[in-house]
């Protein structure tokens, strides 16, 4: 069974550096085509992909975002994590992690995490 | 970036009946085309993918269809437990992006 759960400060200040953990089971980051995307949403409002990364340590951004996001993984502790820097805020979000599902080339998320609300704010 | 229109921005519909929600791609985008919904509180859950594949364990109620830059989410004698937000989402223009639809917000009539 596939679980993802992010992890992280819940409030920060404006333009302190963000770092979220999204700490998973029931698959491997070592594993060919597997990869773990973040996407997040402001209060009330649509979803808003940030970053994916692959097995092979590939790494896509949205290139809104890109200056500001880095994606690394600890495959052997299952564990992936996303840098913002510059918080502002209209950063405030609720931010998911995500299973990118390994099925030919599709980019989309079979499996999700609760999120994590992160609130930026003096 | 291709950018993603959901229409309506909210629909009405009585438990039993069809609901019909929309979603248009800027450009082209073939089939590369996912749907998810999304109840209050909870993270999005996969619907549809490539335009018309169930996820795993997805009633057959839901259907999705359409190719290029017109799509169609389709919920059959509508449910208590589907009036939620849907979203869709385009992954054609990779790299460099996913970008996901305003959402649909199915609401009891």
């Amino acid at each position: 069974q596939i679980t993802l759960k992010e992890s992280g400060p819940t409030l920060v200040t404006p333009k302190q550096t963000l770092t979220l953990t999204c700490s998973f089971s029931g698959f491997s980051l070592s594993t060919s085509g597997v990869g773990v995307g973040w996407v997040r949403q402001p209060p009330g409002k649509a979803l808003e992909w940030l970053a994916l990364i692959y097995w092979d340590d590939d790494t896509r951004y949205s290139p809104s975002l890109k200056s500001r996001l880095t994606v690394t993984k600890d495959t052997s502790r299952n564990q992936v994590f996303l840098t913002m820097t510059n918080m502002d805020p209209v950063d405030t979000a609720t931010y998911y992690c995500a299973h990118r599902m390994v099925v030919d080339s599709t980019r989309v998320f079979d499996y999700w995490g609760q999120g994590t609300l992160v609130t930026v704010s003096s | 970036e291709i950018v993603m229109t959901q229409s309506p921005a909210t629909l009405y519909v009585s438990p039993g009946e069809r609901a019909t929600l929309s979603c248009r791609a800027s450009q082209s985008i073939s089939s590369n085309l996912a749907w998810y919904q999304q109840k209050p509180g909870q993270a999005p859950r996969l619907l549809i993918y490539g335009a018309s594949i169930r996820a795993t364990d997805i009633p057959a109620r839901f259907s999705g269809s359409g190719s290029g830059t017109e799509f169609t989410l389709t919920i059959s004698l509508l449910q208590s437990e589907d009036f939620a937000v849907y979203f869709c989402q385009q992954y054609n223009d990779w790299p460099p992006a996913l970008t996901f639809g305003g959402g649909t917000k199915v609401e009891i009539k």
